[in-house]
């Protein structure tokens, strides 16, 4: 089976900065991704990496070390509609996208 | 209109019952995708189906059937519904290169 690890909750303060980090061990690798969920909802997607580096898109950022087994997903400037789970999730080589438990980040005024 | 649909949204259900949640989709996608979703445990695979002729078991297929009755179709039912399948159930879709997916908006089962 793969083996995702991401931490269960964050909290953080509106306008600070958040850093969720995500570890994988999976059978292959196709990219990882992350999606944002907020409580009852569908999750949705936020950004995907297959490369090593940092990927950056607005107030998110998400960063892969594949060599490192690590990932994680940058928010800047945090808002209280942050407020969410945020997944991990890694493609391995059966293509079945794998999915770490969620961070749930708590953003306050 | 959404992508990807999901009925019912909500159902309440009795132990022992049959039930049937439907999935329907128009991104055109080959690949479709039924998860169940638990506090605390994350997003998990019941089953998955690559194209309209190929179904197969994910992680936890037990207790579960699926059928595919067209490309944008793939519904999931429970045989015999007991209350430990109480959970948020979601579909969701990717095209060939299987690279992300599209979710749906959810069915929330409680089975009493």
């Amino acid at each position: 089976g793969q083996n995702i690890d991401q931490p269960t909750e964050m909290t953080a303060t509106e306008g600070a900065i958040v850093q969720i980090n995500c570890t994988y061990q999976t059978s292959g690798f196709n990219g990882l991704f992350w999606y944002q969920q907020h409580a009852g909802e569908a999750p949705t997607f936020l950004s995907y990496n297959v490369l090593d580096g940092l990927e950056e898109k607005g107030r998110f950022s998400s960063f892969l070390s594949r060599s490192k087994g690590y990932s994680y997903l940058l928010l800047k400037e945090l808002q209280m509609k942050d407020s969410a789970s945020y997944l991990c999730a890694v493609l391995p080589n059966d293509y079945k996208l794998s999915f770490g438990a969620g961070t749930t980040v708590t953003v306050r005024a | 209109d959404a992508d990807v649909t999901q009925t019912p949204r909500n159902r309440i259900t009795k132990t022992g019952k049959r039930i049937m949640l439907e999935c329907s989709q128009t991104k055109g996608h080959d690949r479709m995708y039924w998860y169940r979703q638990d506090p605390g445990l994350g997003l998990q695979l019941i089953y998955y189906s690559f194209d309209v002729k190929d179904i197969n078991k994910g992680e936890i297929s037990d207790g579960y059937s699926v059928s595919r009755q067209a490309q944008a179709k793939f519904s999931l039912s429970l045989e015999s519904a007991i209350p430990n399948q109480t959970a948020l159930y979601f579909c969701a879709t990717s095209d060939s290169s299987g690279v992300g997916q599209f979710f749906g908006p959810g069915t929330r089962l409680t089975v009493l």
